[in-house]
């Protein structure tokens, strides 16, 4: 059965870092790109940051850039999500999904929530 | 910065048939894919390639596309399908790897 299963999320202070993991399993992880989004309470997915099946090609949104860095370990199955200076608004619960090139994002993680407050 | 714009919300009857649209300049060179999220749980993919429905995905499920709008059908409504649904493209740079959501639509069923 093809799974992701997302972990490392919780509460965090303003300014402070955490890193997010994704682990895979039930395909070949290191043939696939793979991506984060996210999703604020009561709010609609927004996509983060993605990364190639190689992992020499990243891609972030503006509102991330320069503060979260995704990152994988082919031989650990595992993708990553380095989030620093943490603000208020990046509390969301946070998704990995698998990227099957054209045929869209399948499937994802069932998330796991960052909460960013004092 | 790039957007897909999609109604709030949609209320049909069970039975009938309802379309979802979703907007965005880049969407004749940028195929769009569909999503289905339910309360509390995981989006999962209802339409890929604008019109490509995944297996597993019932039939009423289709997808269709004309010039800058993409639209998703459900025919013959069930109450399972009360749900929010989202479109998705590529950012209109073009450059794979970069995405962008649409605000989501929330599907009532009456």
């Amino acid at each position: 059965e093809v799974q992701l299963v997302e972990s490392g999320g919780g509460l965090v202070k303003p300014g402070g870092s955490l890193r997010l993991s994704c682990a895979a399993s039930g395909f070949t992880f290191s043939s696939y790109s793979m991506n984060w989004v996210r999703q604020a309470p009561g709010k609609g997915l927004e996509w983060v940051s993605s990364i190639s099946y190689g992992g020499a090609n990243t891609y972030s949104a503006d509102s991330v850039k320069g503060r979260f860095t995704i990152s994988r370990d082919n031989a650990k199955n595992s993708l990553y999500l380095q989030m620093d200076s943490l603000r208020a608004e990046d509390t969301a619960v946070y998704y990995c999904a698998r990227d099957n090139q054209v045929a869209g994002f399948d499937p994802w993680g069932q998330g796991t929530l960052v909460t960013v407050s004092s | 910065s790039y957007e897909l714009t999609q109604p709030p919300s949609v209320s049909v009857s069970p039975g009938q048939t309802a379309r979802i649209t979703c907007s965005g300049d880049a969407l004749p060179k940028q195929y769009a894919y569909w999503y289905q999220q339910k309360a509390g749980q995981a989006p999962v993919l209802a339409i890929y390639k604008d019109t490509e429905r995944p297996s597993g995905i019932p039939e009423r499920f289709s997808g269709s596309s004309s010039g800058t709008t993409v639209t998703l059908t459900i025919s013959g409504v069930q109450a399972e399908d009360e749900a929010d649904y989202y479109c998705q493209s590529a950012d209109s740079s073009g450059t794979y790897g970069f995405w962008v959501f649409g605000g989501g639509t929330k599907l009532t069923v009456l």
